[in-house]
């Protein structure tokens, strides 16, 4: 079954550690996001990669990193930095070509705590 | 910039009923679209109904349709004969179409379906 996965469901983490969520997709996707969901408000973006090697920052990238070295990856650091990062994290990946938008299709999410 | 804005944070429908979910959206663009997003107690993200703007015919899927009134910048959903499945939370969504999308999300309009 063609999907993306997301893993860990649940992370936890202690104040002053990094860690990485993983998303992977096997669409043959070339465009791929991170989602940020906090109660109350609607999805907002923090990195968008259109290309392997290649992504841009979203509204909220600040604590956050990424990298894209294959096309079906696209992990998600949250660092020590980001002052908040209690939250729902989703990822979504979409085909993307000139001049046609096609629909994100999303992840089943990751939960970070801090401790 | 793009805006979404739904104005009902809770509501609720007797199984079998009609319920009509409300969104109005905000954009300089022409050529863009809207999405109804619905994410049950699983926290899955599915694409419910997805409409083109330069579509003036009303998008539909199953027992899922939208009224779309582009000059009142309206975007409705209307779930009919409503299941017990049907409880989630739904976003509305729109994105500006062509090369890549950024998409803009409402803060969600949770959905109790009452047996």
């Amino acid at each position: 079954d063609g999907g993306i996965t997301q893993s860990p469901k649940y992370l936890f983490r202690k104040e002053g550690q990094n860690v990485t969520l993983s998303c992977e997709q096997n669409l043959n996707h070339d465009a791929m996001y991170w989602y940020r969901q906090d109660p109350g408000q609607g999805l907002r973006l923090i990195y968008y990669s259109q290309i392997v090697n290649d992504f841009q920052k979203g509204d909220i990238a600040e604590g956050y990193s990424v990298s894209r070295e294959k096309k079906e990856s696209f992990p998600l650091t949250v660092t020590s930095a980001q002052k908040n990062p209690t939250a729902f994290y989703l990822c979504a990946s979409s085909r993307i070509g000139q001049g046609r938008t096609d629909t994100q299709y999303f992840g089943p999410g990751t939960r970070l705590t801090v401790l | 910039a793009q805006t979404v804005t739904q104005s009902q944070p809770e509501m609720s429908v007797q199984e079998a009923e009609t319920v009509t979910l409300s969104c109005t959206y905000d954009t300089s663009e022409n050529n863009y679209y809207l999405f109804w997003y619905k994410q049950p107690p699983s926290r899955q993200m599915i694409l419910v109904i997805r409409q083109e703007a330069y579509k003036q015919q009303n998008a539909t899927e199953n027992r899922f349709s939208v009224n779309f009134q582009k000059a009142a910048k309206s975007f409705s959903l209307k779930i009919s004969d409503s299941q017990l499945g049907d409880t989630a939370m739904y976003f509305c969504a729109s994105t500006v179409a062509g090369g890549y999308q950024k998409v803009t999300f409402g803060t969600g309009t949770k959905l109790q379906v009452i047996p």
